[in-house]
């Protein structure tokens, strides 16, 4: 099974600051790597999938970027909705894995 | 409006069983993978279990092979979780998830989920 470590754990930042996700997987998972927001409550939204193509709906302040073990969501001049949190998520092989999540809050 | 509802979450004795169904409209059922990924109260997320289009090709994670069962009825559009021999572990927040088309393997439509929760 392919663990998928997300760090921070938090990230506090302020409206307008960009924050910035690690996504790091226990063996390649080539191109294959997804990110998803979830905000309390809510079901998780598909943000990004193989890496850096954007879900229908998503605006450009997310991106991703990275290939194989390592990988990072950006999201850019943060807004009061986009404090969430973030989980990856590999379809390299089964079984399909999910990473502990990073939660954006404000500062 | 395209949208997934499930139903059947309740509480449910240790060892018991349940079945969760999802209703699905606004697009063509019978065209996608489907999934049931959970979420134990406040923790992340897991997946469950896959059914292809068609139905043919099932797969499940490793902690609910053998107890879970999940198939789909493309007439109805609905799919199911046979859910057997549950344990406290078990419970969670159930979610239908539609997958993507291409690339598959994503979660790009997901219900409201339906909570099970498993106690004596």
């Amino acid at each position: 099974e392919i663990v998928l470590t997300q760090s921070p754990a938090t990230l506090s930042l302020s409206p307008g600051e960009t924050a910035t996700l690690s996504c790091r997987a226990s063996q390649s998972v080539g191109n294959y790597l997804g990110w998803y927001q979830q905000k309390p409550g809510q079901a998780p939204r598909l943000l990004i999938y193989d890496v850096f193509n954007r879900a229908t709906g998503i605006p450009a302040k997310f991106s991703g970027s990275g290939s194989g073990t390592d990988f990072t969501l950006t999201i850019s001049d943060l807004e009061p909705e986009d404090f969430a949190v973030y989980y990856c998520q590999h379809r390299n092989d089964w079984p399909l894995t999910f990473g502990g999540g990073t939660k954006v809050e404000i500062k | 409006e395209v949208q997934l509802v499930e139903s059947g979450g309740g509480v449910v004795q240790p060892g018991g069983s349940l079945r969760l169904s999802c209703a699905a409209s606004g697009f063509s059922f019978s065209s996608y993978f489907m999934y049931w990924v959970r979420q134990a109260p406040g923790k992340g997320l897991l997946w469950v279990s896959h059914i292809n289009n068609g139905g043919v090709v099932t797969t499940y994670a490793d902690s609910v092979k053998g107890r879970f069962t999940i198939s789909r009825d493309d007439a109805k559009s609905t799919l199911d979780l046979q859910m057997n021999s549950l344990r406290a572990e078990d419970t969670a927040v159930y979610y239908c998830v539609r997958g993507h088309l291409y690339p598959p393997h994503y979660f790009d439509l997901w219900g409201r989920g339906t909570l099970v929760t498993v106690s004596s």
